[in-house]
């Protein structure tokens, strides 16, 4: 079975400061994992994957998230924030040739201007 | 390119009535998906379809139906509407197993 944490509701980060938002997950094979954006009233917005090779991916609007195997963790990053950033984020996994998406329950970022 | 859209944005039901969501893409993906979002829980899978004619059961498929009679189209339908399938649904598609592109969703309340 597949799964996915992320385990902070709400981040909170100063513009211009670092943001990381962190996911952990779960899987017998491996692991495809993916960052989506939600804006309010919004749909969500594919940021980036990972499915094999480098371990730092990049992404659209600056953002870039880092797989680490051994603490099967896929955490998302960007070096400076921005106030535009303030949106609601996911973390999912797929394992394998699996057909579904398991997403983890969202995380709040918050930049403060 | 319109990508994902997805019909009504908005609607109000009293418990035990039906109706049917519609959601539309135009990048010839063959999978397509149909999610809950519920406050605190993320996306939740309702069905899902690898092509035109086929579907399938995702994690909450109980009060829901769907058809894929067109492989721009998915429909989800809700035979008797009860006061916990209030939420908001989005249908997204991809190419197989790529990214997902999301529609806009809609949102229901039943009553």
């Amino acid at each position: 079975a597949q799964s996915v944490a992320q385990p902070e509701d709400q981040v909170n980060v100063a513009e211009g400061n670092p943001l990381t938002v962190k996911c952990t997950y779960s899987v017998s094979g491996n692991p495809y994992l993916f960052w989506y954006v939600q804006y309010p009233n919004r749909g969500l917005q594919f940021l980036l994957k990972y499915i094999t090779g480098d371990n730092l991916v990049k992404g659209s609007y600056g953002f870039e998230a880092e797989f680490n195997k051994s603490q099967t963790s896929f955490h998302l990053k960007k070096p400076s924030a921005l106030v535009s950033d303030s949106a609601l984020y996911f973390c999912a996994v797929r394992e394998g040739s699996a057909r579904q998406l398991t997403f983890g329950s969202g995380t709040q970022l918050t930049v403060l201007p | 390119n319109a990508g994902v859209t997805q019909t009504p944005k908005f609607r109000v039901l009293k418990t035990g009535q039906s109706m049917t969501l519609l959601c539309a893409q135009d990048m010839n993906h063959e999978y397509m998906y149909w999610y809950r979002q519920d406050p605190g829980m993320g996306l939740r899978l309702i069905h899902y379809s690898v092509g035109e004619g086929t579907t399938a059961k995702g994690e909450v498929p109980d009060g829901y139906n769907v058809s894929r009679l067109k492989k721009q189209n998915f429909l989800l339908g809700l035979e008797s509407a009860a006061p916990s399938q209030t939420s908001v649904y989005f249908c997204a598609s991809s190419y197989l197993l790529r990214e997902q592109y999301f529609g806009p969703g809609t949102r229901l309340t039943v009553t």
